[in-house]
């Protein structure tokens, strides 16, 4: 198994830009999460897809924000304009059968956002 | 809401000595509890799980937790360091019916040879 895929790994940017990250995530796994990594807020959830609809996307900072998944094997996360403060690593996990408390959430290796 | 204090963001140890992370958490209902490493450059991975059954959880590479419920810990423990065990560790908690996992700010591990 692959596990999830994330691309790209690295971002950088420029403030203003518009930036699309991409996860992939194991197949038949139904349940499809953004986080945020930063060093002075942790690890934060920012939108949860369970069959490629979102089901909880409160922790999404502002309209800037966006996510979709149009199938079941791909999600993107868009930042439209990017700020310097948006710079963190970005963590796409997904998990099977129905997202729920003891199901795994398997991680990707993130993708490095640098907006300058 | 559920949340998770980790003690300590940075412990050293010696190679072969005991590695002991403390997680302490705060939860209005029974809670899931997690332990997840993240290795350098990478994505977390489970460690280990507690799900209401057996109090003691046996997870990979050689770590287990205990969940006492009268000191709303879950310590993670594992007898003998290795150098592969570098890294950053998380402890999260999730409620029962709940897929929302809210994550303790990370403990930072290095070994020493």
């Amino acid at each position: 198994d692959a596990g999830v895929i994330q691309s790209p790994r690295h971002e950088v940017t420029e403030m203003g830009q518009e930036v699309t990250l991409r996860c992939k995530p194991i197949s038949g796994h139904n349940s499809l999460f953004w986080y945020r990594q930063t060093m002075m807020r942790g690890l934060e959830l920012l939108i949860y897809f369970n069959n490629n609809v979102p089901i909880d996307d409160s922790g999404m900072p502002e309209d800037r924000f966006s996510a979709k998944m149009p199938n079941a094997s791909f999600s993107t996360l868009k930042i439209q304009p990017s700020e310097p403060r948006d710079s963190a690593v970005y963590f796409c996990a997904s998990s099977q059968p129905a997202g729920g408390p003891t199901d795994t959430q398997y991680f990707g290796p993130g993708t490095r956002l640098t907006v300058l | 809401a559920q949340s998770v204090t980790q003690l300590g963001s940075h412990v050293s140890v010696s190679e072969g000595a005991l590695v002991l992370l403390r997680c302490n958490y705060s939860s209005s209902v029974p809670p899931y509890l997690f332990w997840y490493v993240q290795y350098p450059n990478q994505g977390l991975q489970l460690l280990l799980k507690y799900t209401s059954a057996a109090t003691l959880v046996k997870g990979i590479n050689g770590f287990e937790a205990e969940f006492k419920k009268s000191e709303t810990s879950f310590h993670l423990t594992k007898p003998s360091a290795h150098m592969s065990d570098a890294a950053e560790y998380f402890c999260a908690v999730s409620r029962t019916n709940d897929y929302k996992l809210s994550f303790g700010a990370g403990t930072t591990v290095t070994v020493r040879a």
